[in-house]
């Protein structure tokens, strides 16, 4: 059973980086992306982007371009999320999220986010 | 940009059937995947490419999607169903940007 163990509770000042972990337990990244999905108190689901490692894809939503950087090291099976620029509005709940991924590098295609991690708070205030 | 539309609140009475709609823009041309969320919980997901369950969801959940509505059933309404449930697409043509929908609780009466 696959299972994602995501870092424990951050506190940071506006202005600074704050850099999250999703480690695999059970599984490799193979034929999977790992997303990252943030949920502010009492709101929706937001994506921010994810990585492919089989394809070296990177895929960002447009309003964290540039701020957010997704990143693997396959030897520990770890997934990282550094988002810069923390401001109060980043106050959430990070989650890691595995999905398969069909296709090849030009054309690929999902089957969901099938497997998430439990959730890593950051707290962003002066 | 896309949007995705869904009501902010759906009730219903235990045993009845549960219909959640998702609103966009031609998303029957899209594939659809749906979450349910428990507060406090990572979401769960309970229906993939529009129609599909994956292991361990019951056959009381089903989906389909055409035209500008995807939607979302819930036959024999339990208890255990209540929770916010999400709708979320992905679109090659944005480099393979993913969408949420706002969310929808669903209240069992």
């Amino acid at each position: 059973q696959v299972q994602l163990v995501q870092s424990g509770a951050e506190v940071k000042k506006p202005g600074s980086s704050v850099k999250v972990s999703c480690k695999t337990s059970g599984g490799t990244f193979s034929n999977c992306a790992i997303s990252w999905v943030r949920q502010a108190p009492g709101q929706g689901l937001e994506w921010m982007g994810e990585i492919i490692p089989d394809f070296g894809a990177s895929n960002y939503a447009q309003k964290f371009q540039g701020r957010v950087s997704i990143t693997t090291d396959e030897s520990t099976r770890t997934a990282f999320m550094e988002l810069s620029s923390l401001r109060s509005e980043d106050t959430a709940v990070y989650y890691c999220a595995r999905e398969y991924v069909g296709g090849d590098r030009n054309y690929y295609y999902y089957y969901g986010l099938d497997v998430w991690g439990q959730g890593t708070t950051v707290y962003v205030s002066s | 940009s896309y949007v995705l539309t869904q009501p902010p609140s759906v009730s219903v009475a235990p045993g009845e059937t549960a219909r959640i709609t998702c609103g966009g823009e031609n998303i029957g041309s899209k594939s659809v995947n749906w979450y349910q969320q428990n507060p406090g919980q990572a979401p769960v997901l309970v229906i993939y490419y529009d129609s599909d369950r994956p292991s361990g969801i019951p056959e009381r959940f089903s989906g389909s999607n055409s035209g500008n509505t995807a939607t979302l059933s819930i036959n024999r309404v339990e208890a255990g169903d209540e929770g916010d449930y999400y709708c979320q697409v992905w679109d090659r043509s944005s480099n393979y940007t993913k969408l949420f929908g706002g969310g929808t609780k669903l209240t069992v009466l």
